[in-house]
């Protein structure tokens, strides 16, 4: 099965500057991946999807890029807030069985934006 | 801001008992799941449902079973609680069945005691 890891548990930044997270997997390369924001005590809430013929996407402050050689997405936010300090979970799409996908998450990166 | 419900959000029980965690979603989606989370674990697929009558056992082994009677509820039931199916259980649905956008609830923090 699809392993996947974000590149640290924890991850501490100044307040304006660019927090930049990584995602690597380890076997087939996936038809999309995505990014998820999770708060303490939430259900995660989606971010962005990047397709396996896409390079980039952007969505106001938050840009991911998708690298199917190395294997890797980078999830990069600019200017960067306390509020947008929680974790951020990665996730692809595996097979399941008869055609069908499901999705494989990552244990995450908890990000803190200190002003 | 996701119309997919979840009840109750906190339950403290006693080992042997039985529960039902609820989850509901007014988007008429078509695929609900059902996954676990531990502290700072990633979040582990549990049950699957392509649609009513349709259910499905995810990748972590469950002792739980979940019925889909309706489109927009998925109900899950553990016949008897024990302290090792402490966790949070989070619900979720989605629309198109190729991107797998996933909407969740709010989830369930189970303690068995």
């Amino acid at each position: 099965s699809q392993k996947i890891e974000q590149n640290s548990e924890a991850l501490n930044i100044q307040e304006g500057k660019t927090a930049t997270l990584t995602c690597n997997y380890t076997n087939y390369s996936p038809a999309y991946l995505q990014w998820y924001r999770q708060d303490p005590g939430r259900g995660p809430v989606f971010l962005l999807l990047i397709r396996e013929n896409e390079k980039e996407k952007r969505k106001e402050r938050l840009k991911v890029t998708f690298d199917t050689t190395l294997k890797q997405s980078l999830f990069h936010i600019t200017a960067s807030q306390p509020a947008d300090s929680a974790t951020y979970l990665c996730a692809l799409d595996e097979p399941s069985g008869a055609g069908s996908y499901q999705l494989t998450f990552g244990k995450g990166t908890k990000l803190s934006v200190i002003p | 801001e996701a119309d997919i419900y979840q009840t109750p959000r906190y339950l403290v029980i006693g080992t042997g008992k039985k529960i039902t965690l609820e989850c509901s979603q007014t988007m008429g989606h078509d695929k609900m799941y059902w996954y676990q989370q531990d502290p700072g674990m990633e979040l582990h697929l549990i049950h699957y449902s392509y649609g009513v009558n349709s259910t499905e056992k995810g990748d972590l082994s469950s002792e739980s079973t979940v019925s889909r009677i309706r489109t927009e509820h998925f109900p899950l039931t553990l016949e008897s609680a024990r302290p090792s199916h402490t966790s949070q259980y989070l619900c979720a649905s989605s629309e198109v069945r190729g991107t797998e956008k996933l909407f969740f609830g709010s989830g369930t923090q189970l303690s068995v005691l």
